[in-house]
């Protein structure tokens, strides 16, 4: 039983087109997140939800909307796709409180937008 | 503003030997989380090790663990006997309120 499942793995896409990726996690967590990893590596916190409500936005651009229709799942819709949106997005989720909470990954969803 | 630096981009090891990466990272908090990811070529990211701040013990976890310098703000990771398995990208991380911040990444190269 995969513990965070995104779907799908794979997008290629031709520029400004529409796309979205579902994620679903049985952990039970209250918390979780999308981050973008560019071809540099480097991981970017976009969103995180805790209990369906959105807590971080981190600048992203307005066609970029996460939706939360539960705490179990944190969907990503795309609009307009550009170019520089191509990345691998991974879902996360983490149960917050005291204790330190790790964060755990999807296997991420590659964007590859034409 | 939090940041974490990672200021190895790459490192080689040969197998069986023991190499160090690097890990620096700003707050202003006196409670907070650590944690290094491993991140093979699959693209899963994995759970390496974590640290709680409040806590003195360095953590270690089988041929893993840290070097916690809580005044330098500095979380090193060590990796004993390496081995061909733990080539890979390595992220530290640091858990602040709703989300956790990422380094730029080491590679880690082991050579047969």
């Amino acid at each position: 039983d995969t513990a965070v499942s995104q779907t799908p793995k794979y997008l290629v896409t031709q520029m400004g087109n529409d796309k979205s990726i579902k994620c679903e996690q049985n952990l039970g967590h209250d918390t979780m997140y999308w981050y973008k990893q560019d071809s540099k590596k480097f991981l970017k916190i976009m969103f995180s939800y805790n209990n369906k409500e959105l807590i971080i936005n981190e600048t992203v651009p307005n066609r970029f909307s996460p939706k939360s229709p539960d705490k179990a799942h944190l969907n990503l819709h795309i609009n307009s796709l550009e170019l520089g949106d191509s990345a691998v997005y991974f879902c996360a989720s983490s149960q917050w409180g005291f204790e330190a909470g790790e964060l755990f990954f999807g296997e991420g969803s590659r964007l590859t937008v034409l | 503003a939090q940041t974490v630096t990672q200021s190895q981009p790459e490192m080689s090891v040969q197998e069986a030997e023991t190499v160090t990466l690097s890990c620096t990272y700003d707050t202003s908090e006196s409670d907070y989380y650590l944690f290094w990811y491993k991140q093979p070529p699959s693209r899963q990211m994995i759970l390496v090790i974590r640290q709680e701040a409040y806590k003195q013990q360095n953590a270690t976890e089988n041929r893993f663990s840290v070097n916690f310098q809580k005044a330098a703000k500095s979380f090193s990771l060590k990796i004993s006997d390496s081995q061909l398995g733990d080539a890979a990208m390595y992220f530290c991380a640091y858990r602040i309120t709703y989300k956790y911040i990422f380094g730029t990444g080491t590679r880690l190269k082991v050579l047969a």
